[in-house]
């Protein structure tokens, strides 16, 4: 069993829906959550962080956590064609020097205009 | 502009021959990293690099090698021992301290071996 299991997809949703990206995961010792964006062909780019449970907004992004259910969240309101991207979902333990991060497959979203 | 590059952006090698991939960053980071993406497995850890002269294997470090003589740059080497080398590898970089520390990644190598 992965650490961090994250539905593929693709997920394909029309202009302007509001999209729920996912991922489980089962090490409890993970303390920080992150969500990162990966256009086709480059690096990723940090999207969110959240440390812990709770929610976290930022404009159209609201990244969602509950270590309860071991379970994490992404929605996006509004979604724009610029949106279309795979989404990975990473995660640490780490509190000193580098971070090792454990990262989600990606999901693969695309926005229809 | 700060940033990390990694070059070459494609490399093409026969089978049984090293290969070594670039990264460079100006961002004055002191950790580097080293990551492997393959369709539908997202990012895996090869080795990373919190200080010059320091690294320490990932999750997948077998049939590859790392350096670290200078703070700006952490080159990847792919030795032949390395069963299923064909992949996009990613590179990136962080400040070194606690709590979250974004990574900041390069655009890639994507490195096709036959």
């Amino acid at each position: 069993q992965k650490e961090v299991e994250q539905d593929p997809g693709p997920l394909s949703v029309p202009e302007g829906a509001i999209v729920s990206l996912n991922c489980t995961y089962s090490n409890s010792a993970f303390q920080y959550f992150m969500w990162y964006r990966q256009y086709s062909r480059k690096g990723p780019e940090l999207l969110m962080y959240t440390y812990s449970s709770g929610n976290k907004e930022d404009g159209r992004f609201t990244a969602q956590v509950d270590k309860s259910s071991k379970y994490i969240s992404l929605f996006i309101r509004d979604s724009q064609p610029s949106d279309s991207a795979t989404y990975l979902c990473a995660m640490s333990g780490e509190t000193q020097g580098a971070q090792k991060l454990v990262f989600g497959q990606g999901t693969r979203l695309t926005i229809n205009p | 502009d700060g940033g990390i590059t990694q070059s070459p952006k494609y490399l093409f090698r026969k089978e049984g021959q090293n290969v070594t991939l670039s990264c460079e960053q100006n961002l004055n980071h002191d950790a580097m990293y080293w990551y492997r993406q393959d369709p539908g497995q997202g990012l895996r850890l090869i080795y990373y690099s919190q200080i010059v002269n320091d690294f320490q294997k990932g999750d997948i470090a077998e049939g590859y090698s790392v350096s670290r003589e200078k703070k700006e740059s952490f080159p990847l080497t792919v030795t032949s021992a390395q069963k299923n080398p064909t992949a996009f590898y990613l590179c990136a970089s962080s400040i070194r301290g606690t709590g979250v520390l974004e990574q900041y990644f390069g655009p890639g190598t994507r490195l096709t071996v036959t």
